[in-house]
């Protein structure tokens, strides 16, 4: 089955510490995003990949660190510098990087600060 | 700024009749526009890709149309049934590489 896998689907943290969302895709896409998804509000792009070794900052990557050293993973840290953590996070991944086509959706995690 | 704009943010129609979801944008240099469907909790389902060329794209009772003039999209969704029920975004590629958002339509279907 092709598809892209968030895990965890569920994630708790603590303040002040550092959390990893995982993002896997079997698509061959050269393309992957991350995007931060609040009550009431669209989603906004926190940082995107185009190919593996390379990646740009979104409208809010503050707070926010990514690595791309793979085709299929496109890894976020939320680090404790994120003020307000708290939202549904969602990875997606396209076939064409500069201009990207139809955008293909994981399931998202769901991160709760206590 | 390249805004985009989904009114109203919430429809209830009864099971059966059709119904049309708006999107607008200020900017009419776009790339192409994406029609998406999120149910509760859940991912992002695409739905129609429409090009910059094209004026329409139709995938069995949904059909989006474009008009870059005017600055909006639409997305039509004839016969409407309660699994339809979801919110339904917009976002379009304005040529740099990412998606713009709407905020979304929560759309319900009344059986």
């Amino acid at each position: 089955d092709g598809g892209i896998t968030q895990s965890p689907k569920y994630l708790f943290r603590k303040e002040g510490q550092n959390v990893t969302l995982s993002c896997e895709q079997n698509l061959n896409h050269d393309a992957m995003y991350w995007y931060r998804q609040d009550p009431g509000q669209g989603l906004r792009l926190i940082y995107y990949s185009q190919i593996v070794n390379d990646f740009q900052k979104g409208d809010i990557a503050e707070g926010y660190s990514v690595s791309r050293e793979k085709k299929e993973s496109f890894p976020l840290t939320v680090t404790s510098a994120q003020k307000n953590p708290t939202a549904f996070y969602l990875c997606a991944s396209s076939s064409s990087g500069g201009n990207p086509g139809t955008q293909y959706f994981g399931p998202g995690t769901r991160l709760t600060v206590l | 700024k390249q805004e985009v704009t989904q009114i109203p943010a919430a429809l209830s129609v009864p099971e059966g009749e059709n119904l049309v979801l708006n999107c607008s944008f200020t900017d009419s240099a776009i790339y192409n526009l994406q029609w998406f469907r999120q149910d509760p909790g859940k991912g992002l389902t695409s739905l129609l890709l429409i090009q910059s060329s094209q004026r329409e794209q139709t995938s069995g009772r949904l059909n989006a149309s474009l008009d870059k003039s005017s600055g909006r999209s639409t997305l039509y969704i004839a016969a409407s049934q309660p699994g339809d029920s979801a919110t339904y975004l917009c976002a379009i590629n304005f040529g740099n590489e990412k998606l713009t958002f709407g905020t979304g339509t929560r759309l319900t279907i009344i059986p």
